[in-house]
This record gives C-alpha cells, structure tokens and sequence, in this order.
C-alpha cells in the first residue's frame, strides 16, 4: 500500500541555518503530495502542496518539489527563524479516495 | 471564511464514563474526517464521511466509539464507555472531496484527558 517515510526528528538548527527535511514515498498512483506544520499546542496547518510531478509548492520561505523519478518530496528552507519551531508532517493522498497518508512527523528545533 | 471549528477544546473524565466532541467543518466542504492523535506521532484516520454518508469506518473502533452526521455538515464522534488509552486528540478536518480538490484542513482539535 501507499506509504510516506520522513527522516527522524529532533532537528536541531541555529537560527538562520539552512533547513531539509526529507520525505520519500511510494505509492501506486499519481498522488497529490503535502507538507503539514502542527505548532506547540496547535491544530495541523497546511503548509503547502504539491499535485503534480515537478511542481513546487511555496509557502511562509519553505519549499518543496514534487520529484517522480526519485519519489520524493523534500522539505526546504533557506534561513530558519526560532518561530518554525513545530513538527512538520509529509503526506500524500490519491485522488481517488482523498485519504491522507501520514509521514511520523519531524520535528524541528531551532534555537537563536 | 470560517475554518472548521471543534468543542470542546479540553476534556478530562474519569474512565469508563461517556465523551462527545463536535465538529463544524469548513462551510460547502463535503468531506469530513474524524482522526485520532497521540503524542509525537501523526494522525490516525477513524472515519470519513461523504456528507452524511460514513464511506470509511474501517478504523473505527465500533464498540465503543460511534460517529454520525445526520444532515451532512456537522458531525459528533462519541466514546462509551472511554478506557485510560483513549487519551489524546481528536482531530476533525474537512475538504471538498469529490467537489474538487483533496486539501484537508483541520480544527484545533479536542485533547481528551481519561483519568
């Protein structure tokens, strides 16, 4: 069945580092793919998406890129703030069903 | 617009008594999910509903939780009676589903405390 895989959390990053979280996945359609930021105490927000291969979804300075041939969908920032302080979460969803596969999460520290 | 609202946001109970939390998703939004998170792990999907059809309940566990949505906005998931390990938070999220678009977007959520 379909699956995301996102590295191990914590990150540890200084303020204004360069940030990745990598997600990886498989499934056996043409998913839609997302990044979700859950803050301390907070709901999941979405943070931004991806329907298409090469697609790159933006959003508040982070990226991500909808790569096919290497199934993966990358978390990228290029100066992080002490306010990114969260667990970002990867998922996919076909189409078809509009369910939500989930990565475990990764979270991110940053410190000033 | 509106984003999808939950109540209550806290809960604590004494084990084995009842629990009911609502949802009110984002208006038009077809779809609604009720999911289940514990602590440091991402969320469970218990049930999802196309307006006030439940399509998936697979993961429902269907001798103490129940859910309905009688006219196909708001919902009510229910616990009873709850179990110690029941305690996390219930998240409720809503799309447009087969309208067009399966972008989830979540309530708050409801932290449910048994004791």
């Amino acid at each position: 069945g379909d699956s995301v895989t996102q590295m191990e959390g914590p990150v540890t990053l200084s303020e204004e580092a360069f940030l990745t979280i990598n997600c990886t996945y498989t499934a056996t359609g043409y998913p839609s793919l997302f990044w979700y930021v859950q803050y301390p105490g907070e709901g999941l927000q979405l943070l931004l998406k991806a329907t298409k291969a090469d697609d790159k979804g933006s959003n508040k300075g982070f990226e991500a890129t909808y790569r096919k041939e290497t199934t993966s969908f990358h978390l990228e920032k290029g100066s992080v703030q002490v306010s990114d302080s969260a667990v970002y979460f990867c998922a996919l969803s076909e189409d078809s069903n509009y369910q939500l596969i989930w990565g475990a999460g990764t979270k991110l520290i940053i410190k000033p | 617009e509106a984003g999808v609202v939950q109540s209550p946001r806290y809960k604590i109970i004494e084990k084995k008594q009842p629990v009911a939390f609502w949802c009110n998703p984002i208006s038009g939004h077809n779809t609604l999910y009720w999911y289940l998170q514990n602590l440091g792990q991402g969320p469970e999907l218990l049930i999802r509903y196309e307006n006030e059809e439940a399509v998936d309940d697979s993961q429902l566990p269907k001798d103490r939780f129940s859910a309905e949505r009688l006219k196909g906005v708001d919902s009510t998931l229910k616990i009873q009676p709850a179990e110690l390990g029941d305690s996390a938070v219930y998240l409720c999220a809503s799309s447009r589903g087969s309208l067009g678009g399966n972008e989830q977007f979540f309530g708050p959520g409801t932290r449910l405390t048994v004791l």
